[in-house]
């Protein structure tokens, strides 16, 4: 069965700064999905970022983009030009391409962003 | 405007009694999921479906009940709740088929069980 381990329960950056946050899985599949959610406090999931694992390019949106290690099954989001609206929980998923419908979350990194 | 709903938002309830948290979709989404978040194990699945009358277990479906006879709706029913049901609940859908892999998520349901 797949994992997905967020080693990290909490970290923090400072307003402007960069931050990486981590997130390793455990899969015996050669195709399948990543993805990085955002949780602020209204607790509304919103997807950040998404992986396809076929694809060698890491996957970047605006001040978010990932670390894809395949061989190391690692997925790290690096936040860049950190804002106080980055605060939040962060979870990272994996999705296989045979089951296509449920998503495996990591247990979360509580993000800070002090000004 | 594309979204998923869930109703009730926050529900405090006693041992036993039966209660039902609604999803609906306006996307005519064929995928639809219930996961529940716990904290320090993030988000676990609890039943999923692929379409009308078509419902499936996921990884913590003890104590749960779905039905799915509609395309937009895919209610979940807690027939006798108990305290370790307490937690963060959610919908989520999805369109099958091609590169449509995000899933929406609804507002999540925040239930306590006394």
């Amino acid at each position: 069965a797949q994992t997905v381990t967020q080693s990290q329960p909490e970290m923090s950056v400072q307003e402007a700064e960069t931050v990486t946050l981590s997130c390793t899985y455990d899969t015996s599949e050669s195709d399948y999905y990543l993805f990085w959610y955002k949780q602020p406090p209204s607790r509304q999931m919103i997807l950040v970022i998404r992986q396809e694992a076929y694809k060698q390019q890491n996957a970047t949106e605006n001040r978010f983009s990932v670390n894809f290690q395949k061989a190391a099954k690692s997925f790290s989001l690096k936040i860049s030009d950190s804002q106080l609206g980055d605060a939040a929980m962060y979870f990272c998923a994996y999705r296989s391409t045979y089951n296509t419908d449920k998503l495996i979350f990591g247990t979360g990194t509580r993000l800070q962003v002090f000004p | 405007e594309a979204q998923v709903t869930q109703n009730p938002r926050y529900l405090i309830t006693v041992t036993g009694k039966k209660l039902t948290v609604t999803c609906s979709q306006n996307m005519n989404h064929e995928y639809m999921s219930w996961y529940r978040q716990d904290p320090g194990l993030g988000l676990r699945q609890i039943y999923y479906s692929m379409n009308v009358e078509v419902t499936d277990k996921g990884d913590v479906p003890e104590g749960y009940k779905v039905s799915r006879k509609e395309k937009r709706n895919f209610p979940l029913i807690l027939e006798s709740p108990s305290p370790n049901q307490t937690s963060l609940y959610f919908c989520a859908s999805r369109i099958s088929g091609g590169n449509s892999y995000e899933q929406y998520f609804g507002p999540g349901t925040r239930l306590t069980v006394t």
